[in-house]
């Protein structure tokens, strides 16, 4: 049974930071992988969505990377700013449509 | 195109009581998914939908859960007599096709008294 774990669970950085969010799951059989943004109160909006055969999506300060043989994936922001404070939630597709979650890591941007 | 629409963003029963929640995917979207999200934990998918039919059920509750998509309208997910532990966020997503990305709507938080 796929398992995803996102470590930390929280994490608390001075603006203009860079950082790294980690993402990891059991079974190295997955479709693709996403990433995630959870503000309060408001629904999802995707970030960077990784496909099996890839091993990094790029988009603006965001990178995101694919490692399937460790069983990991890691969300950089570059130049953090106070407006990326939100949970970052990590999904795997584990077939065409299912999507297998980690419990997130809370962000937060210190000005 | 606006985007997928949930309503009501907030719902309050009593248990016992039922609840109905609502999502309007994108428009020309015909794959509708439901998933739970407990307080602190990662969202569970519960159901895929395409227009009247239930694909995968599997993550959906087999007592007092039902959802429906039907060929006019929003998809429904119905809870019956709600108990404390219903509470949480529900989200819905929709695709244009099955492999394609799932869109999210603001979810619906329902609180069971």
């Amino acid at each position: 049974k796929q398992e995803v774990t996102q470590i930390p669970a929280a994490l608390s950085v001075p603006e203009g930071e860079n950082l790294v969010l980690n993402c990891s799951f059991t079974d190295s059989a997955i479709y693709n992988l996403q990433w995630f943004r959870q503000d309060p109160g408001k629904g999802l909006t995707s970030l960077l969505l990784i496909q099996s055969s890839q091993r990094e999506q790029t988009s603006g300060r965001l990178n995101a990377s694919l490692d399937k043989s460790s069983g990991r994936s890691t969300l950089y922001i570059a130049a953090s700013q106070p407006g990326d404070s939100a949970t970052y939630l990590c999904a795997l597709g584990d077939s065409n449509y299912q999507l297998i979650w980690g419990a997130g890591t809370k962000l937060i941007i210190k000005p | 195109n606006a985007g997928v629409m949930q309503n009501p963003r907030h719902l309050v029963r009593r248990r016992g009581q039922e609840a109905r929640l609502r999502c309007s995917p994108m428009k020309g979207h015909s794959h509708v998914y439901w998933y739970r999200q407990l307080p602190e934990e990662g969202l569970k998918f519960m159901v895929y939908l395409q227009k009247e039919n239930i694909i995968d059920e599997s993550g959906m509750p087999k007592e007092r859960f039902s959802a429906e998509f039907p060929k006019e309208g929003p998809s429904i997910l119905r809870i019956q007599q709600v108990v404390r532990g219903d509470s949480a966020a529900y989200f819905c997503a929709s695709s244009l096709d099955v492999t394609d990305t799932q869109y999210f709507g603001p979810g619906t938080r329902l609180t069971v008294l």
